[in-house]
């Protein structure tokens, strides 16, 4: 039962353009979310996170965005570099220690 | 600066051996993780650690033990490997936080190849 899922395992983009990642998620005891982003050959890296309290939280290109109602989050990474390319993961967690990841999308940016 | 260490990144092995993987994190974290990547399936908790000689069992343990005598360092064991273990495998370690959770950090990963 995949409580956290990612239904685009891919995602190309232009350079300087937006890229939109999504995520849904089943559980509702999760109250803080995670995203993470991943290289080849790394172990993944925190990228930016946010509280259930809130609807929207930016850390410079990146800005997290989320709906409880409709179980969605999404990240948005404006402007786009090819640096970006990587896959990203959501995360979610429900009060404890465990936190839940989703199966990541590939995020290709075209120079 | 956070740094989780595993023992190794790419590890061969025979169906039926005994597997340890090991990691060490240095930054006196609570908190201690073991997951696989596959293809298609994200990163799957196999088990966590709050303390040590403290485990909790995750989402896919068996197959699995883990080990935990000190607080950086946490083991986690195939008993007898098998080809569906085949996978990487990747250890992440975090602070206890009363709510909510603070971010994990990885280290990069063993590729283990049961044959």
């Amino acid at each position: 039962d995949q409580q956290v899922k990612q239904n685009s395992p891919s995602l190309s983009v232009q350079e300087g353009r937006i890229s939109i990642l999504n995520c849904d998620y089943t559980n509702s005891m999760f109250d803080y979310f995670l995203w993470y982003k991943k290289y080849p050959a790394e172990g993944p890296t925190f990228l930016i996170s946010i509280s259930s309290i809130k609807d929207k939280n930016e850390d410079g290109r990146f800005t997290v965005f989320l709906n409880k109602s409709a179980k969605h989050l999404s990240l948005h990474i404006v402007p786009s570099q090819p640096g970006d390319s990587a896959v990203y993961f959501c995360a979610a967690s429900g009060g404890y220690q465990k936190v839940t990841f989703g199966t990541g999308t590939k995020l290709q940016v075209i120079p | 600066d956070v740094k989780v260490t595993q023992s190794s990144r790419y590890l061969v092995k025979r169906t039926g051996e005994k597997v340890f993987l090991e990691c060490v994190q240095d930054m006196d974290h609570e908190n201690m993780f073991w997951y696989r990547q596959d293809p298609g399936l994200g990163l799957r908790l196999i088990y966590f650690s709050y303390d040590v000689k403290m485990k909790e069992k995750g989402d896919i343990p068996e197959g699995y033990s883990v080990s935990r005598e000190k607080k950086e360092r946490f083991s986690l064991i195939l008993e007898s490997a098998s080809t569906n273990q085949t996978s990487m495998y990747l250890c992440a370690s975090s602070l206890v936080v009363r709510s909510g959770s603070y971010e994990q950090y990885f280290g990069p990963g063993t590729r283990l190849t049961v044959t």
